[in-house]
């Protein structure tokens, strides 16, 4: 069956980084897109990144652009998501997710996801 | 930016009765639209994506309509199990800007 686990949450300055790892199994890896999608503590959910399936094409929410890069290793089966300048407002909980198709499309596979707590 | 909004925020219902929540969105994002349910403590889950094709395992009660602008999910005979919070999601803009509406609460009556 699909598995998402999602690690490397935690707490972290402001001004600081931190990397979140994502690695998949139960399906093919190699030919999925990939998304981060975040939840701030009782809020609703919100698009943070999405790298194709071959990681040619990276595209980013305006709030994220420039601070935090996605990335993949497909002989590891693992998606990234590194994380710089972080500020109070990005704390939330941050899922993985797989795109249905291999063009854009609904996520259909979600991880438990990573919390992650920028505070000083 | 598209701008999703869903009504109500909140919708009390009884168990066996059935509920309809709706989504709009600011400009066309044609069919490419996804419903998410989502409990306490819980990853979303997908329910229907491409306005109203129902995604693996999801039953039959769920249903979802619209296209453009205006979108509905219905679920039809609540069970207990369908209580919670729903999203709805366009995919649609380029370059990429997925964005989730804010959120319906499905509460028991």
């Amino acid at each position: 069956q699909v598995q998402l686990v999602e690690s490397g949450g935690g707490v972290v300055q402001p001004g600081g980084s931190l990397r979140l790892s994502c690695v998949a199994s139960g399906f093919t890896f190699s030919r999925s897109g990939m998304h981060w999608v975040r939840q701030a503590p009782g809020k609703g959910l919100d698009w943070v990144a999405f790298i194709r399936y071959d990681g040619t094409n990276k595209y980013y929410a305006d709030s994220v652009k420039g601070r935090f890069t996605i990335s993949r290793d497909n002989s590891k089966n693992a998606v990234y998501l590194q994380m710089n300048s972080l500020r109070a407002d990005d704390t939330a909980v941050y899922y993985c997710a797989r795109d249905r198709t291999m063009i854009l499309d609904a996520l259909d596979y979600w991880g438990q996801g990573a919390l992650v707590t920028v505070s000083s | 930016e598209i701008v999703m909004t869903q009504s109500p925020a909140t919708l009390s219902v009884s168990p066996g009765e059935g509920a309809t929540l709706s989504c709009r969105a600011s400009q066309s994002v044609n069919n490419n639209l996804a419903w998410y349910q989502q409990k306490p403590g819980q990853a979303p889950r997908l329910l229907i994506y491409r306005a109203s094709t129902r995604a693996t395992g999801i039953p039959a009660r769920f249903s979802g309509s619209g296209s453009g602008t205006e979108f509905t999910l219905t679920i039809s005979s609540l069970q207990s199990e369908d209580f919670a919070v729903y999203y709805c999601q366009q995919y649609n803009n380029w370059p990429p800007m997925y964005t989730f509406g804010q959120g319906t609460k499905l509460e028991i009556k």
